[in-house]
């Protein structure tokens, strides 16, 4: 395995841009979800896919959120009209279907900043 | 509905003394328990699950876990504390056999003195 990759690690953005965040699973891993996780909180669900298909979604995920998985490959997460709220870090994780419940297998974020 | 309470968040030990790290679980379903731990800058990583088997559960680096349904609590415990075991632990429940729908503690911070 080489890990699930996210990219970039770091962004700073101004309020009120857009930010695109990219995530690389596993190559057999058919499940791909996006997490949230605020200073001094456990993560929290945002989406979760399941090849291309976005299966569940987070009432965290708001309009202004949008995640893809067009190929059932890497996903993208992208987030219109920044706001500082949107400031946290962006975990992506990906498992097999017929793994164990709970088993994920997670990259090491992608920290936001809004200014 | 389910949810997880952390009841510390922050624990320090000496190294060589025992770990606990306490939580309890709130759960409408059989619940799938696990700890997770997150080491400064590295992604997440599975310590241990319960999944309705055995009630005390091996994982990863000498921890274990405890299962007690009467107290709804899944307490993270290990003998003798390394250096290398200061991390960030989550306790992390979700509805059997539904592993999308991971619901994560607040976490607790565990710090090892010399």
């Amino acid at each position: 395995d080489t890990g699930v990759s996210q990219d970039p690690r770091h962004k700073i953005t101004k309020r009120g841009q857009n930010v695109t965040f990219r995530c690389d699973p596993i190559s057999e891993h058919n499940r791909l979800y996006w997490y949230r996780q605020t200073l001094g909180q456990g993560p929290e669900f945002l989406t979760y896919f399941q090849n291309e298909a976005q299966l569940e979604k987070s009432r965290l995920l708001s309009d202004r959120f949008s995640a893809e998985r067009p190929k059932g490959s890497f996903s993208t997460l992208e987030i219109q009209r920044t706001e500082q709220g949107d400031s946290a870090m962006y975990l992506c994780a990906s498992s097999r279907t017929q793994s164990g419940a709970g088993e994920l297998f997670f990259g090491e974020g992608s920290r936001l900043t809004v200014l | 509905a389910q949810s997880v309470t952390q009841l510390d968040s922050h624990v320090s030990v000496s190294e060589g003394t025992p770990v606990l790290l306490r939580c309890n679980y709130s759960s409408s379903y059989s619940p799938s328990l696990f700890w997770y731990v997150q080491h400064p800058n590295k992604g997440l990583q599975l310590l241990l699950k319960y999944t309705s088997a055995a009630t005390l559960v091996k994982g990863i680096n000498g921890f274990e876990a405890e299962f007690k349904k009467s107290e709804t609590s899944f307490h993270l415990t290990k003998p003798s504390a390394h250096m290398s075991d200061a991390a960030e632990y989550f306790c992390v429940v979700s509805r059997y056999n539904a592993g999308n729908m991971l619901t994560f503690g607040g976490g607790t911070r565990l710090m090892v003195k010399p």
